[in-house]
């Protein structure tokens, strides 16, 4: 079955910027989105559409996708930011599958 | 605002049948596609399928054989059915809108935690 694959940690300093991966064959034919999970909480929608906010999500949040990685960044990362993150892909194949997550700490 | 309030039984044997159902409040219910998706503890998010407001389905391959989503439009409220459950079905279920498509998955209830044993 098709996951994509995504690194289980990424650390970063306050301030900095976070990139967060995300791995798939022919991820660049999919729609991608992201969800930020904090512990205890239900996901949160971070980006749709390969690289669109919704509305509320801050500007420090972006996306991009090509070839068969999409990225999240992160700019000026904050404290609050630390979170589990996790891709999503859709086709008309396999309809929705989620990548395996990753920690994102800040130190 | 969308609000999705889901609910069910949390504590289940191993062969029982698990039943939850999940109410949209605000927004429309129709024209778009509801997701079920649950998280094993310390582990990741799992699409177990989606349903529209037509009763059309897509499932997880994977659960494909044991699940059964179902939708009331008259009370906007999704249900979901898995049955035979085992052990390794222990985990927070949540309701959600969205799935197939670009918009991504926008609102998501509060979860519900399932607890599979004997």
């Amino acid at each position: 079955s098709y996951e994509p694959a995504q690194s289980p940690s990424v650390s970063v300093s306050p301030g900095q910027t976070a990139n967060i991966s995300c791995s798939g064959d022919q991820l660049g034919n999919r729609y991608v989105s992201w969800y930020q999970q904090k512990p205890g909480q239900s996901p949160i929608l971070l980006i749709f559409h390969d690289s669109e906010r919704p509305s509320g999500i801050p500007d420090r949040f972006s996306a991009s996708t090509s070839g068969n990685t999409a990225t999240l960044t992160i700019s000026g990362t904050q404290a609050m930011d630390e979170a589990d993150y996790y891709c999503q892909a859709w086709d008309t194949r396999n309809y929705v599958v989620f990548g395996g997550g990753t920690k994102l700490t800040v130190l | 605002q969308v609000q999705l309030q889901q609910w069910g039984a949390g504590l289940l044997k191993p062969s029982e049948t698990l039943s939850l159902t999940c109410a949209v409040n605000g927004g429309s219910f129709s024209g778009y596609y509801w997701s079920w998706i649950r998280q094993s503890p310390g582990k990741g998010l799992e699409w177990i399928g989606e349903i529209n407001e037509s009763g059309s389905t897509h499932y997880n391959p994977s659960l494909k054989s044991r699940v059964t989503m179902s939708a009331d439009t008259s009370k906007k409220q999704l249900s979901l059915t898995v049955r035979s459950l085992t052990a390794a079905d222990t985990a927070v279920y949540y309701c959600a809108r969205g799935g197939s498509g670009w918009h991504g998955i926008d609102y998501w209830g509060q979860g519900t935690q399932v607890t599979v044993s004997s």
